[in-house]
């Protein structure tokens, strides 16, 4: 099975502010790698799929990059409505992993 | 736009059956795969199985034998079981859509729509 990290596993960081998380893969999982973002409550939405396609309907403040086992999620100018937890999942292989989460929280 | 309505019996005493069922409106379940992924309380998310167009499932082997993913096209439902549940088993559980692109020599699968959650309690 493929292991997912996340780091870090919370931060705090203010309105306006650039939040960078990273995930890390146990093994390479080429650019299979999705990002949700979960709001208290409800259930995950979709943000990142292939590492950097943005869904459909999430702002552009948001991005991915990387590829094989280091990946990273990026929010520009942090918004008051993006204070959630954040989730990574390699979409590769069987069983589908998620990390762990990174609580992102109002400084 | 597709949307997804999730039931099933809420609290369970230990070593009785979870069964959860998951319709879908707005798209037919034939030609996609379908998920089902919990969260226990507090903690992250953990992926259960899917059910392929084919009907064929695959499901996290850490649920050993305990899980059945099904389907039923005429009623365009999927279904969850899980039997001999445990405290463990508290949590509450999404199905979801699955949708696949390729990339580069992968395919990547991802869930783009979930159901609302249903919290299921183990406790005697």
């Amino acid at each position: 099975d493929i292991q997912m990290t996340q780091s870090p596993s919370s931060l705090s960081a203010s309105v306006g502010d650039r939040v960078t998380i990273t995930c890390r893969a146990s093994q390479s999982v080429g650019r299979c790698l999705n990002w949700y973002q979960q709001k208290p409550g409800k259930a995950p939405n979709l943000l990142i799929y292939a590492a950097s396609s943005l869904q459909g309907g999430v702002p552009s403040r948001f991005s991915g990059s990387g590829s094989g086992t280091d990946f990273t999620l990026t929010i520009n100018s942090l918004q008051p409505e993006d204070f959630a937890t954040y989730y990574c999942q390699q979409g590769y292989s069987t069983p589908r992993s998620f990390g762990q989460g990174t609580k992102v929280e109002i400084k | 736009q597709v949307q997804l309505q999730q039931w099933g019996a809420g609290l369970l005493k230990p070593s009785e059956t979870l069964s959860l069922t998951c319709a879908v409106y707005g798209e037919s379940l034939s030609g996609r795969s379908w998920s089902w992924i919990r969260q226990p309380p507090g903690k992250g998310l953990e992926w259960i199985g899917e059910i392929n167009p084919r009907g064929s499932t695959t499901h996290n082997p850490s649920l050993k034998s305990r899980v059945t993913i099904s389907s039923d096209t005429s009623k365009n439902q999927f279904s969850l079981r899980l039997t001999s549940v445990t405290a463990a088993d508290t949590a509450v559980y999404y199905c979801a859509r699955v949708r696949w692109v390729q990339v580069v020599l992968s395919t990547n699968y991802y869930t783009d729509v979930w159901g609302t959650g249903t919290t299921v309690t183990v406790s005697s």
